[in-house]
């Protein structure tokens, strides 16, 4: 089946340790999104890349970088992850931005711990 | 200022009884989307509407987009406990390209 795959579902780092999370997609969308998600909350949008053109939400840390080498793999990179920093991050991919190509499908997550 | 508003925040109800949630904007979207997000797991899409007054029906879900596309309402018929969930609507702007999540609705259905 074609999906979105987040790995690890899991990850616990420290205080200041750089970590990296990994989304991939077997659909062959253009666009992939990364989100952050506190609880409770609705997803933020830290930034998406349409096809290698990335796009930085205006109130994105500088702390959060991406990478995405190719169509199907995408990567978040926290270079200094604080406290706040923990939360769900949850990857999505749409077929494009445009009504009727933006329906979002998404990652199951990866929930970071912070210590 | 949220571009997109959901109410009621929190919701519980019993099982078998119907209920409806809202998602309103000031703006006008070119569609919108509604989601469900069960604990630890990321949104799944349930539905999209892209006409004014459109209606969509998804088993005892019923969606709908208002006329002037500022608005979506959900209802849910007979609701069971499976329905339990954080309900979110999505969208993007008219002439926009940023995609946008209201705060969602958590919705608990009782046995």
């Amino acid at each position: 089946d074609a999906m979105v795959i987040q790995n690890p579902r899991y990850q616990v780092t420290q205080f200041g340790k750089p970590v990296t999370l990994s989304c991939s997609q077997t659909l062959n969308h253009n666009v992939m999104y990364w989100y952050q998600q506190k609880s409770s909350q609705a997803p933020k949008l830290l930034f998406h890349y349409y096809d290698k053109d990335f796009n930085n939400e205006a109130d994105t840390p500088d702390n959060f970088q991406s990478r995405r080498p190719n169509t199907s793999f995408c990567f978040l990179d926290i270079r200094s992850p604080g406290l706040g920093d923990a939360a769900m991050y949850l990857c999505a991919t749409s077929r494009g931005r445009s009504a009727g190509r933006n329906e979002q499908f998404f990652g199951p997550g990866t929930r970071l711990t912070v210590l | 200022t949220q571009l997109l508003e959901q109410s009621p925040q929190f919701l519980s109800i019993q099982e078998g009884e119907n209920l409806t949630v809202y998602c309103n904007s000031s703006s006008v979207f070119s569609s919108l989307q509604w989601y469900r997000q069960e604990p630890g797991e990321g949104p799944v899409l349930l539905v999209t509407v892209v006409t004014g007054g459109e209606v969509k029906k998804l088993k005892r879900l019923t969606f709908q987009f208002g006329d002037a596309r500022k608005d979506s309402s959900l209802h849910i018929t007979a609701a069971q406990t499976g329905d339990t969930g954080l309900y979110l609507c999505a969208g993007v702007k008219n002439y926009g390209q940023n995609f946008v999540f209201g705060p969602g609705t958590r919705l608990s259905v009782l046995p």
